[in-house]
């Protein structure tokens, strides 16, 4: 098994630019995680979906940021425009069922804003 | 609203030595518990968890009991080595079935 595929792995970029970043979930998993962490403020929980829907998106920081989950295998997250207060590494999870807990991390995204 | 508490680190510790990272948490009713390790430069993968009151998680030598009289989940391992040195995160599941982190302990293992 693959497990959680993350890309790009690292992202330089200028502030104002978009981000886009990518992940594919392993293959029967129904839900899927994005996480910010940073030093300052921890692990966060960005949004998550289940089924392809999105059930919870209250810790999406702001209009900037938006994701979404057109099929089962791949899900995007995306930041429009991005600032310098973005800088962090974002994680993808998915797991079995929204219930059960355990859930598989991508090896991250770490992006720099300048 | 539900949440962790988690002791601060970094703890630092002989190889051999025994390790306890303290984890209490605070939430309405009885959530699964879980530790997850973080090592350098990956994500984070599940280390052991329970579901309900007195069950002992256990996996790679490392063990943590779920005691709902004090809402304590502490991991422990009775001798640490080197390659054990990482971030060490404890969680519950909440009801909306969202995993709720503490803020991280790190351990360093020296030789």
């Amino acid at each position: 098994d693959a497990g959680v595929i993350q890309s790009p792995r690292h992202e330089v970029t200028e502030m104002g630019q978009e981000v886009t970043l990518r992940c594919k979930p392993i293959s029967g998993h129904n839900s899927l995680f994005w996480y910010r962490q940073t030093m300052m403020r921890g692990l966060e929980l960005l949004i998550y979906f289940n089924n392809n829907v999105p059930i919870d998106d209250s810790g999406m920081p702001e209009d900037r940021f938006s994701a979404k989950m057109p099929n089962a295998s791949f899900s995007t997250l995306k930041i429009q425009p991005s600032e310098p207060r973005d800088s962090a590494v974002y994680f993808c999870a998915s797991s079995t069922a929204r219930g059960h807990g355990t859930q598989y991390f991508g090896p991250g995204t770490r992006l720099l804003v300048l | 609203g539900d949440s962790v508490t988690q002791m601060e680190g970094p703890v630092t510790l002989s190889e051999e030595a025994f390790l306890t990272i303290n984890c209490t948490y605070t939430a309405t009713g009885y959530p699964s518990l879980f530790w997850y390790v973080q090592y350098p430069g990956e994500g984070l993968q599940l280390l052991l968890k329970a579901t309900k009151a007195d069950d002992k998680g256990s996996n790679k030598g490392f063990e943590a009991t779920y005691r709902k009289e004090t809402t304590s989940f502490h991991l422990e391992k009775g001798s640490v080595q080197v390659s054990d040195s990482a971030v060490y995160f404890c969680a519950l599941l909440d009801s909306s079935y969202k995993l709720i982190f503490g803020s991280g302990t790190r351990l360093l293992v020296r030789p």
